[in-house]
C-alpha cells in the first residue's frame, strides 16, 4: 500500500529566503505524486504534479519539486518565499486508480 | 478551467437534523467525484468515491447509511449527513476528476458543518 510521510509538521522561513518542504513516499508501483496547498478555511489548490515524465516538475507560484526514485522523495522547493505562501501544504500519492493518499501536511510560516 | 464549487460553504444545524452538501464541477464533466473529511489540524480522509449513475464506494469505517452520496449527473454529487450529531462537525471537501482524464483531482472550497 502506498503512503506519504511529510517530514516536518511546521516550517518557518523569512520572506525572500528559500523554502524546502520535505516529502517521502512509499509505493509498490510507479506513482503519481502531487503537492497541494490549502489556505485557511479554503479548499485545496494543485501546485504541481509528477507523472513519470520529467523528474523536475515546475508548478504554479514559483514552486517546483524533484522526483528522486532512489531516495523515494518528492521535496517541494521555492527559491524565495513570499508572505502569500503561508499556508498548509500536502504531499499526495496516487497509484493506478482513483485513490489519493495524503501526507499529514506541513504548515509553512513566512516571517516578514 | 477545472473549477469545483460546493454549497453551502458553511452550515449550522441542530442535532438530529439532516444536511445536504452539493458539489458541482462548473466547467467540465466529472464521471468520478470524491468526498473527504478533514478534522481540525489533520489531513484529509477519503470518505467515499462516487461514480455517476452508480452507487458510491465507501471507505472502511464510513457509515453509508449516515453519509448518503448521490451522483445523479456528470456535474453534480451530493453528500447528505443524516441525523447529524456534534461529532459529525467537520470540514467536508469534495473533489472531481475529469471524465477520461488522468488521476488529477480538482477540489472544491469545502463546507464547514457545525452540529449543535
Amino acid at each position: 500500500a502506498q503512503s506519504v510521510t511529510q517530514l516536518d509538521s511546521h516550517v518557518s522561513v523569512s520572506e525572500g529566503t528559500p523554502v524546502l518542504l520535505r516529502c517521502n513516499y512509499s509505493s509498490s508501483y510507479s506513482p503519481s505524486l502531487f503537492w497541494y496547498v490549502q489556505h485557511p478555511n479554503k479548499g485545496l489548490q494543485l501546485l504541481l504534479k509528477y507523472t513519470s515524465a520529467a523528474t523536475l516538475v515546475k508548478g504554479i507560484n514559483g514552486f517546483e519539486a524533484e522526483f528522486k526514485k532512489s531516495e523515494t522523495s518528492f521535496h517541494l522547493t521555492k527559491p524565495s518565499a513570499h508572505m502569500s505562501d503561508a499556508a498548509e501544504y500536502f504531499c499526495v500519492v496516487s497509484e493506478y486508480g482513483n485513490k489519493l493518499v495524503f501526507g499529514a501536511g506541513t504548515i509553512l510560516r513566512v516571517k516578514s | 478551467g477545472a473549477v469545483v464549487s460546493q454549497h453551502p460553504s458553511r452550515v449550522i444545524c441542530k442535532s438530529g437534523t439532516s444536511v445536504k452538501i452539493e458539489c458541482r464541477s462548473l466547467d467540465f464533466q466529472a464521471t468520478t467525484m470524491f468526498w473527504y473529511r478533514q478534522f481540525p489540524k489533520k489531513s484529509l480522509m477519503l470518505m467515499a468515491t462516487s461514480n455517476e449513475g452508480s452507487k458510491a464506494t465507501y471507505e472502511q469505517g464510513v457509515e453509508k447509511d449516515k453519509f448518503l452520496i448521490n451522483h445523479a449527473s456528470l456535474t453534480l454529487s451530493t453528500l447528505t449527513v443524516t441525523s447529524a450529531h456534534p461529532e459529525d462537525s467537520s470540514f467536508y471537501i469534495c473533489s472531481a476528476k475529469l471524465a477520461g482524464g488522468a488521476d488529477t483531482q480538482y477540489f472544491g472550497p469545502g463546507t464547514r458543518l457545525t452540529v449543535l
